[in-house]
């Protein structure tokens, strides 16, 4: 059964500052995404990544890939309040099925 | 160029109570997944529909059925509801493995 783990679960940070979120996952997969969810709001499509080494970059976020450690990085430069949000990375089970599996989430507040 | 359409956008029912949750995909999308969203939870996968058949299924009791209609809309049953069942419904559409693309939700409280 594929897990995905997320951490930390919950990050208090100041605006300008730098930080990473992380996220692991159990089994072989060749497809991760991330998403943004704002209170009581939809999950809104960041990133894609699609292969070994992948990394994409959206303004103050850049998401990297490595399939051999099965682990995804989410990283904020400079943050400013609002990307404050809860943010899920989410994986497909593979096998030709594309259900996803999310993470718990990060839940990340901004402050000024 | 229209999103992903979920409706109603909130329901409240009481245990025992069946309901019915409808989703209309983005357009030229042909596969519909649902999620379940608890509360302060990551959303769950519940099943996905393509060519008008459950492709795939999550964890989730036989309680929850859905349906794909030709037009490549979806609506997900829910039977003999729980107290547990209160939670975000989510549709996702998407063309077979490529990104999904989320509705707004539907929020069940059931009591």
């Amino acid at each position: 059964e594929l897990k995905v783990e997320q951490n930390p679960l919950f990050l208090s940070m100041q605006e300008g500052k730098n930080y990473t979120i992380y996220c692991n996952y159990s089994t072989t997969s060749d497809r991760l995404y991330w998403y943004r969810q704002d209170p009581g709001k939809s999950l809104e499509s960041l990133f894609v990544l699609l292969s070994n080494g992948a990394v994409k970059q959206e303004g103050r976020l850049m998401a990297s890939l490595d399939t051999k450690a099965r682990l995804s990085t989410l990283h904020i430069t400079a943050a400013v309040h609002d990307l404050s949000a809860t943010y899920f990375c989410a994986v497909e089970s593979g096998g030709g099925a594309d259900g996803l599996t999310f993470g718990k989430g990060t839940h990340l507040i901004i402050q000024p | 160029d229209a999103g992903v359409t979920q409706s109603p956008t909130h329901l409240i029912k009481t245990r025992g109570q069946q309901v019915t949750l409808r989703c209309s995909p983005k357009s030229g999308h042909d596969t519909v997944s649902w999620y379940q969203q608890a509360l302060g939870q990551g959303p769950q996968f519940i099943f996905q529909y393509y060519e008008e058949e459950e492709r795939q299924r999550g964890n989730f009791p036989d309680r929850f059925s859905g349906h794909q209609f030709p037009n490549y809309s979806s609506e997900l049953n829910v039977n003999a509801l729980l107290l547990g069942d209160s939670a975000l419904y989510l549709c996702a559409s998407s063309l077979v493995r490529d990104r999904p693309y989320f509705g707004p939700g539907t929020r069940l409280t059931v009591t």
